[in-house]
Parts: structure tokens; C-alpha cells; sequence
């Protein structure tokens, strides 16, 4: 069964559109997290929930919003797409607590035109 | 910003041999993981080693930290075709859920 799963897979899209990327967790973690690996594989945290309340929030554009329904899932929604959101985004799950192992879901390749 | 840096940034050795890698950072840490990640696929743990440890294993794995240093190092034994991929270094701090990832070293075990 997978234990952190992303969808979709892939993105290809327009500059200007407003796209959405699904996560669920089936691990019984209270705490997930977005992050972004651009082309260098450079990993960067974008927001992280704990039992569905925004615990980090780094300085990204506000045209990325996240969205905890419950605490398996974390959506993250993008408005206005723009060429340099092009990149790889991870979502991932823990045990809340600081220092905690993260469990990575398979990532969501986003191709922006 | 980024806390841990990997050296080298690839790394290409012969099936059997042993692979070294390293991780400095700069402030201080609760614990320090390495994560693998395969191309094309999300990121995997490998192992954490905590602040007052020195050393830890696992399967054929090795993991060192110097806190005095701030240095860690990760050393795969007898390396087999499936360890290429990318090792990345992650510092937890102690008060924070946020893992500061370096830019990873990319293996290439050559059969």
C-alpha cells in the first residue's frame, strides 16, 4: 500500500492557469509538508501542518496557497502558473515534533509553458 | 536558507567499491538524516543519527557526526548497482518541525 501518495504525477500546463496537487497519507501522521525541488535537486520547504494548522510558512509567492481538509490530506493549490514554477513538488508526513523522519511521496512534476 | 552542504557533488565508483560522502552545516542540530533518492522517485530515509551520537550503522550503511566540526559523513560498503542515486544530508533543529536539505551527492556505481 502506499504510504504517501501524490496526485497527478505529472503537470504540463499553461502560464496563467491556475492548477492543484492532491497528497494523502495513509501513516497516521499528524504533520505533512510541501516542499519544492527545483532542476539543481536543491530541496526547499514551502508550508508544513500539524493536525490540519499551517506550522511553517515560508516565503513563497502568495499565489501558492495549501489546504490541510483533514489530517492525511494536503492539497496545495497554485494560481496564475508563471514559467519558474517549474519544478518538482514533494509532499511529505510525520510524527509531529521537531527533528522527526519524513516519509516522501513520489513527487509531482510540474512542467509550466 | 540551506544548512547542510554535500561533498562531493557526484561521485562515480566501480560495484564493490566503498562510497564516502560528507555533510557540513552550520548551526547546531538535534539531529542530522540522510535521505536517497532514486531518479525520477520521491525522497527515502536511510538513517538519523542524534546530536550525542558519534556513529551509527545500518545493513551496509555508516553514518559519522563531528558536532565539533559540524561535519557528517555517510559511507555505503561493497556498493552494488542500485545505490546510484542522489544522498541528501538534512539538519532538524532542536525547536523547529522544518529539515534543512543540502543539494545532495549524486552516486554512480558502475557494474
Amino acid at each position: 500500500d502506499t504510504a504517501v501518495s501524490q496526485t497527478p504525477k505529472y503537470l504540463v500546463t499553461q502560464m496563467g492557469n491556475d492548477k492543484s496537487i492532491k497528497c494523502e497519507q495513509n501513516l497516521g501522521h499528524d504533520t505533512m509538508y510541501w516542499y519544492k525541488q527545483d532542476s539543481k535537486k536543491f530541496l526547499k520547504i514551502m508550508f508544513s501542518y500539524n493536525n490540519k494548522e499551517l506550522i511553517i510558512n515560508e516565503t513563497v509567492p502568495n499565489r501558492f496557497s495549501p489546504k490541510s481538509p483533514d489530517k492525511a490530506h494536503l492539497n496545495l493549490h497554485i494560481n496564475s502558473l508563471e514559467l519558474g514554477d517549474s519544478a518538482v513538488y514533494f509532499c511529505a508526513s510525520s510524527y509531529p515534533g521537531a527533528g522527526e523522519t519524513q516519509y516522501f511521496g513520489p513527487g509531482t512534476r510540474l512542467l509550466v509553458l | 536558507s540551506q544548512q547542510g552542504e554535500e561533498d562531493p557533488q557526484a561521485l562515480s565508483i566501480q560495484e564493490g567499491e566503498n562510497a564516502t560522502m560528507n555533510c557540513s552545516y552550520k548551526t547546531s542540530i538535534n539531529n542530522l538524516q540522510w535521505y536517497r533518492q532514486n531518479s525520477g522517485r520521491g525522497l527515502v530515509h536511510l538513517i538519523l543519527i542524534r546530536s550525542n551520537e558519534r556513529e551509527k550503522h545500518s545493513g551496509r550503511l555508516r553514518v559519522t557526526l563531528d558536532t565539533s566540526k559540524k561535519s557528517s559523513s555517510l559511507l555505503i560498503t561493497a556498493s552494488r548497482a542500485a545505490d546510484t542515486a542522489s544522498y541528501f544530508c538534512a539538519t532538524a533543529p532542536f525547536d523547529d518541525y522544518k529539515l534543512s536539505f543540502g543539494a545532495g551527492t549524486t552516486v554512480t556505481v558502475r557494474a
